[in-house]
């Protein structure tokens, strides 16, 4: 059973363009939900988490919308630009427990 | 952030031979750490879980004689894909968790198994 379920699969966007990525989940104890950014041939790197106590969290050009009642949370990348080309993976979990990823996103920009 | 060193993170062996990749945490005290599989253009496969001084959680379908994990400190975890095959050969990357602090996970850079 996929505890988080994230989409869209792929993404392609003009430079300067807002994308969104979104991930929903099931389970109400999770109370952490990191969104990874990874490179080909890299491994993931945290870019920005949220806790379920506020609906948004900016840092940067990065903001995670956080819907507690519905279960879903989102990714959105502000201007985007070509160097943001990457997979993106959003997680959940109980703190202290293990991670539940999304299956990604692969983001292009376009210049 | 806090860094998570793994190593090598390209290794290309012969079939039946075995290979060892380490897991560091540099900076904190990691309790758990995790290893996983990634194949191309896929998500992360969490392969077990491993607590400092325990036994490794394997998840379903994941042969513990063929990937050995031991997590002999606080700061560094092995796994040891034994008796390679081509079909091992994959993107294996380890994480850790700051569970004492923040509970956030962190990421080692990734190891590269190719075996020919």
């Amino acid at each position: 059973q996929q505890q988080v379920k994230q989409s869209p699969q792929s993404l392609i966007v003009q430079k300067g363009g807002i994308p969104i990525i979104n991930c929903a989940y099931e389970n109400t104890a999770f109370d952490y939900f990191p969104w990874y950014q990874q490179f080909p041939g890299k491994g993931p790197a945290l870019l920005i988490a949220i806790r379920p106590d506020v609906s948004e969290k900016k840092e940067g050009r990065f903001t995670i919308s956080f819907n507690k009642s519905a279960k879903q949370f989102s990714l959105h990348i502000m201007d985007s630009q070509p160097g943001d080309s990457a997979t993106y993976f959003c997680a959940a979990t109980n703190t202290g427990n293990q991670f539940y990823f999304g299956t990604g996103t692969s983001l292009t920009v376009i210049p | 952030g806090a860094v998570v060193s793994q190593h090598p993170s390209r290794v290309i062996c012969k079939s039946g031979t075995s290979v060892k990749i380490e897991c560091r945490s540099l900076d904190f005290q990691a309790t758990t750490m995790f290893w996983y599989r990634q194949f191309p253009k896929q998500s992360l496969m969490l392969m077990a879980t491993s607590n400092e001084g325990s036994k490794a959680t394997y998840e379903q379908g994941v042969e513990k004689d063929k990937f050995l994990i031991n997590h002999a400190s606080l700061t560094l975890s092995t796994l040891t894909v034994t008796s390679a095959h081509p079909e091992d050969s994959s993107f294996y990357i380890c994480s850790a968790t700051d569970r004492g602090h923040t509970g956030e996970l962190f990421f080692g850079e990734g190891s590269r198994l190719t075996v020919l």
